[in-house]
């Protein structure tokens, strides 16, 4: 099945900085979404983003899927910002019917 | 929109217990999903509905495990005989069937086997 892998593992900020995450995956992807894990679990959506550009406020995210990744960006981060960022691919090849394959995930820490 | 809303969400038992979690999908969603993610790690497939029909499983369901969703609707996720390896976060996911189609999780049910 389809590996997904980010980078970096763990970043820490001070409150305003702006930031990068990175998601590579192995295939082609039917779906490719971003999420935010809070301290209290609850997963996030953040972008539904199989391919190109997409803004939200302060986050933006690109995926060249000819490139096989997508980046997650972050400006002006906020202490509430904090938590766990998820990629998560589903592969076109195969029959797996839409499952979705994390990545092991970014721990964010924005400092006041 | 409702969102997708899972009960409990937070369950503490003894091992050895039958454990029986709830999830209500978007209502306008086929496809319902459940994943169990445990500390320090990205959420895992375990399996997958498209209206009633179950139609994967991931060889991480034991025998233990059972899911059903009888009316298209709701479903729920059994774990018989829980021992202390099950203790997780179960989340549940649904979107519409089809190409490019986003998923929606729910909230999470945190199991704790003492």
């Amino acid at each position: 099945g389809i590996q997904v892998e980010q980078s970096p593992p763990d970043l820490i900020l001070q409150e305003g900085a702006n930031s990068t995450l990175r998601c590579n995956f192995s295939d082609s992807v039917n779906n490719l979404q971003w999420f935010h894990q809070n301290p209290w679990g609850q997963l996030i959506n953040l972008f539904y983003i199989p391919s190109g550009t997409k803004q939200n406020g302060r986050l933006s995210a690109t995926t060249v899927a000819t490139e096989r990744y997508s980046l997650l960006y972050i400006s002006s981060s906020q202490t509430t910002d904090s938590g766990v960022y998820f990629c998560a691919a589903w592969g076109a090849g195969g029959t797996s019917y839409g499952k979705l394959t994390f990545g092991q995930g970014t721990i964010l820490t924005v400092h006041p | 929109d409702t969102g997708v809303s899972q009960d409990p969400r937070h369950k503490i038992t003894k091992r050895g217990q039958n454990v029986t979690f709830r999830c209500d999908p978007i209502s306008e969603h086929n496809r319902l999903y459940w994943y169990r993610q445990t500390l320090g790690q990205g959420p895992e497939f375990l399996t997958y509905f498209q209206n009633e029909a179950q139609l994967e499983k991931s060889r991480l369901l034991s025998d233990r495990f059972s899911a059903e969703r009888p009316k298209g609707s709701f479903s729920t996720l059994e774990i018989q005989r829980t021992e202390q390896g099950d203790s997780a976060m179960y989340l549940c996911a649904s979107s519409f069937s089809g190409l490019n189609q986003p998923q929606h999780f729910g909230d999470g049910t945190r199991l704790s086997i003492l």
